[in-house]
């Protein structure tokens, strides 16, 4: 299984703020990475994947970059729906997510 | 509009099997790939293992090799999950999703079911 590393694991941030949340695979994982939202009660969100393309219907917002083993999600302005927890999950080699980020 | 709808909450005894199942509604899953993934009480996302229909293909997680079975009735639109031995730390919030079997990801999700293994 392949390892994956996200930091940080809490993100303290205000509305209108710019946010980024970085993910380490533990071997190369080419663009083979995804990432998820989880509010509180409910089931994962999928918003983003293969590292960069936004999933229907999700704000523009929202952004990925990165290839290799560093990646990285931004939201270019918080909005107040955006507190959450958010995942990366590589699909590389079956999958694996990282340990998740709270955005408080 | 495809739906996936699972089955409702259990409480189990240690040692003891649960198996969970995850409806299609509202569409076909032959063409797809239905991963099992769960999350303990304030913890993250653990994905458990796949099966994909059309070929009657599974991988799991590491971990769980022995301990899960993931089957699939296409007849009924419908994957199970069996996890066996059950223990505390079994207890969980168990999500069914699905993706195309051609990508790896899933923007699909059931309900979750709340599996509970009292000490």
């Amino acid at each position: 299984d392949i390892q994956m590393t996200q930091s940080p694991s809490f993100l303290s941030a205000s509305i209108g703020d710019r946010v980024t949340i970085t993910c380490r695979a533990g071997r190369n994982i080419i663009t083979h990475l995804n990432w998820y939202q989880q509010i509180p009660g409910k089931a994962p969100r999928l918003l983003i994947y293969s590292a960069s393309t936004l999933q229907s219907g999700v704000p523009s917002r929202f952004s990925g970059s990165g290839s290799g083993t560093e990646f990285t999600l931004t939201i270019s302005s918080l909005q107040p729906e955006d507190f959450a927890t958010y995942y990366c999950q590589q699909s590389y080699s079956a999958n694996s997510f990282g340990q998740g980020t709270k955005l408080e | 509009q495809v739906q996936l709808v699972q089955s409702g909450a259990e409480v189990k005894k240690p040692g003891s099997s649960v198996k969970v199942s995850c409806k299609a509604s509202g569409g076909t899953f032959t063409n797809y790939v239905i991963s099992w993934v769960r999350q303990a009480p304030g913890q993250g996302l653990e994905w458990m293992g796949r099966i994909t229909p059309i070929l009657d293909m599974t991988t799991y997680a590491q971990r769980f090799q022995g301990g899960l079975t993931i089957t699939a009735d296409k007849s009924t639109r419908t994957v199970y999950m069996e996890l066996r031995s059950l223990r505390y730390e079994d207890t969980a919030v168990y999500y069914c999703a699905m993706g195309e079997v051609s990508t790896g990801w899933q923007a699909l999700w059931g309900q979750g079911t709340l599996v509970t293994v009292p000490s």
